[in-house]
């Protein structure tokens, strides 16, 4: 049962701290996503991959967040410094797209819950 | 745009019915259908392609309107196991991205 995987579960740091978050996408699958969740906002996407190429990063704060994807099998999202706003549950995905019309989908991590006091 | 959910939440007794409905001011590829659990990651429902038919499992269903640009999720016969907050995802375009913009989510609780 192939799934994406993520670490930290649980991050608790205090402000101005370096957090890193890694997400294994599923084999094989070409796109990755990072998404920030909180109750006020929503899902938001934050950015994303395709072979390991980013795609699309405008939806994150440019100034303390920075993604990658060293290899096919990792992700990682970086925020530093991080600050108290930045708490919340930030998701991974994986699918496969761009190979022509799909039905395809997206395919969630556990997240991982981050607080920043 | 993000697509707008009606109703933004909805209680139900088990056994009755609901439906959820997701809009878009922008004309839609696709639509993804995701539930929700608390402390849980968004899992996968569904997809509606432009073109086609009303898809369903079990006693989940959905459909499409390409001309309103809107999508319904019916639950029929509600279980507990339905409760928790779906959302839709929209894709606007036919070059299969895989980016998806997605509602604000509806919270179903059903109850005994």
């Amino acid at each position: 049962d192939a799934r994406v995987t993520q670490t930290p579960r649980d991050k608790v740091t205090e402000m101005g701290q370096e957090v890193t978050m890694r997400c294994q996408p599923i084999l094989g699958h070409n796109t990755v996503f990072w998404y920030r969740q909180t109750m006020m906002q929503g899902l938001e996407l934050l950015a994303y991959f395709r072979n390991r190429a980013p795609l699309d990063d405008s939806g994150m704060p440019k100034d303390r967040f920075s993604a990658e994807m060293p290899d096919a099998t990792l992700a990682t999202l970086k925020i530093q410094p991080s600050e108290p706003r930045d708490s919340a549950v930030y998701f991974c995905a994986s699918g496969l797209f761009g190979q022509g019309p799909s039905t395809d989908t997206q395919y969630f991590g556990p997240g991982t819950r981050l607080t920043v006091l | 745009q993000q697509p707008v959910q009606s109703p933004q939440a909805v209680i139900l007794r088990e056994g009755e019915d609901a439906v959820i409905n997701c809009s878009s001011s922008k004309a839609l590829y696709s639509v993804h259908w995701y539930r929700q659990k608390h402390g849980e990651a968004p899992v996968f429902l569904m997809i509606l392609l432009k073109g086609g038919e009303q898809k369903g499992h079990d006693k989940i269903s959905a459909s499409f309107n390409e001309k309103k640009q809107q999508s319904s999720l019916y639950l029929t016969a509600s279980q507990l196991s339905y409760s928790g907050t779906y959302f839709c995802g929209t894709e606007s375009s036919a070059s299969n991205t895989g980016k998806l913009i997605f509602g604000q989510g509806t919270t179903l609780q059903v109850k005994p």
